[in-house]
């Protein structure tokens, strides 16, 4: 089975810090992405990578950066956190070609105080 | 462009009732339709996908889905609701870009009661 993993499913910041979010896929999927979960909204695609070292911005880039350096790790860093940022985050990851279904990982519910 | 529009936001059944969650798109081409659950505090899952073969397309855990060209429409259905059926229901269009873009729509609860 597909296994995505994020380092953490709760965590707690402070408005202005430097906040790091982490995901691990074990099946040597080529392609990455972040989401962005809220009420009422939908999921909402923040970044996705498509290889290492390479990213692409998605819906809602602002206030986000992405950083891979190993295909099997994807991280999404908040470089000055702010309340805006409170949600839960998604990560995903998927073959580079087929069906396009991409797996998901629990998520992790940021809240910025 | 691609969408998606999830007409209730809450849907409400008794135990052992048909289940009903309604996805309408939007495309200017043969989409391919998702639907994902995600169970609280879980990931999102995949229930079934429509990618231009049978139109009925069924899925995991009795759910299927039906792929309505003339009315733009990719509703989930279930005979028979069962308690572990209360989640959230998402429905999603990829986009024709060079790469896997899922759309989603903006989700349905379901609420099941005894």
């Amino acid at each position: 089975d597909v296994k995505v993993t994020q380092s953490s499913r709760y965590l707690v910041k402070r408005t202005g810090e430097k906040v790091f979010l982490e995901c691990v896929q074990d099946m040597d999927h080529e392609n990455m992405f972040w989401y962005r979960q809220d009420p009422g909204l939908g999921l909402r695609l923040i970044y996705f990578s498509y290889d290492v070292k390479m990213k692409e911005k998605g819906d809602i880039p602002e206030g986000y950066s992405v950083s891979r350096e190993k295909k099997e790790r994807f991280s999404l860093i908040l470089e000055s956190a702010s309340t805006n940022q409170t949600s839960m985050y998604l990560c995903a990851s998927s073959i580079l070609a087929g069906t396009y279904e991409q797996y998901f990982g629990p998520g992790t519910r940021l809240t910025v105080t | 462009a691609q969408s998606v529009t999830q007409l209730d936001s809450h849907v409400s059944v008794s135990e052992g009732t048909p289940v009903l969650l309604r996805c309408n798109y939007s495309s200017s081409y043969s989409p391919s339709l998702f639907w994902y659950v995600q169970h609280p505090n879980k990931g999102l899952q995949l229930l079934l996908k429509y990618t231009s073969a049978a139109t009925l397309v069924k899925g995991i855990n009795g759910f299927e889905a039906e792929f309505k060209k003339s009315e733009t429409s990719f509703h989930l259905t279930k005979p028979s609701a069962h308690m572990s059926d209360a989640a959230e229901y998402f429905c999603v269009v990829i986009m024709n870009t060079g790469f896997q873009k899922l759309v989603f729509g903006t989700g349905t609860r379901l609420l099941v009661s005894p």
